[in-house]
């Protein structure tokens, strides 16, 4: 079963740090341009950070750059998102996405 | 940066079409992906480049383009179309939603 998983997610205070994880499964993982997509409480979705399917290439969202960090691991079927100095505003669910295959998501809360 | 334009919400009846824009200068060089979220569930994808639909997506769904400007067209839309709509395109580093589109379908 073609299958994204993630995991890592939590509630943080502000300033604060998460790693956000996601598990590939039946599909070549490898292959696939990956992307961290949020959706903040009631909000529509936002586009966060993409990675290229041999990780040379990165893009980041302003709303993010300086503080996140996408990574993947094509040997362990797995992507990244290293999260730090964490704002109120970065609450919501976090999905990783090939764009055709979506994770369900993980939940991220920042407050104090 | 830039924006993608999309109504907030479109209401249909039971086996009307409904139409749904999606408007950004991008659109005239970068092709646009549609995605259909239903509340509580991950994003789907109905539509990409354009006017491609991806295996399992139904016929009734369709999309085009014009300009700036492309429309996601549900033909005969039931009931289980009533969903939140989001276009969504990307030109090297810039990679936007648009703000989504509630559809009604009643």
């Amino acid at each position: 079963e073609v299958q994204l998983v993630e995991s890592g997610g939590g509630l943080v205070q502000p300033g604060g740090s998460l790693r956000l994880s996601c598990a590939a499964s039946g599909f070549t993982f490898s292959s696939y341009e990956m992307n961290w997509v949020r959706q903040a409480p009631g909000k529509g979705l936002e586009w966060v950070s993409y990675i290229s399917s041999s990780g040379s290439t990165i893009y980041y969202a302003d709303s993010v750059k300086g503080r996140f960090t996408i990574s993947r691991d094509n040997a362990k079927n797995s992507l990244y998102l290293q999260m730090n100095s964490l704002r109120a505003e970065d609450t919501a669910v976090y999905y990783c996405a090939s764009f055709d295959i979506w994770g369900q998501g993980t939940m991220v809360t920042v407050s104090s | 940066s830039y924006e993608l334009t999309q109504p907030s919400s479109v209401s249909v009846s039971p086996g009307q079409t409904a139409r749904i824009t999606c408007s950004g200068d991008v659109l005239a060089k970068k092709y646009a992906r549609w995605f259909q979220q239903k509340p509580g569930q991950a994003p789907v994808l109905v539509i990409y480049k354009d006017s491609e639909r991806p295996s399992g997506i139904p016929e009734r769904f369709s999309g085009s383009s014009s300009g700036t400007t492309v429309t996601l067209t549900i033909s005969g839309a039931q009931v289980e179309d009533e969903a939140d709509y989001y276009c969504y395109s990307a030109a090297d580093n810039n990679r936007v939603f648009g703000g989504g589109t509630k559809l009604t379908v009643l």
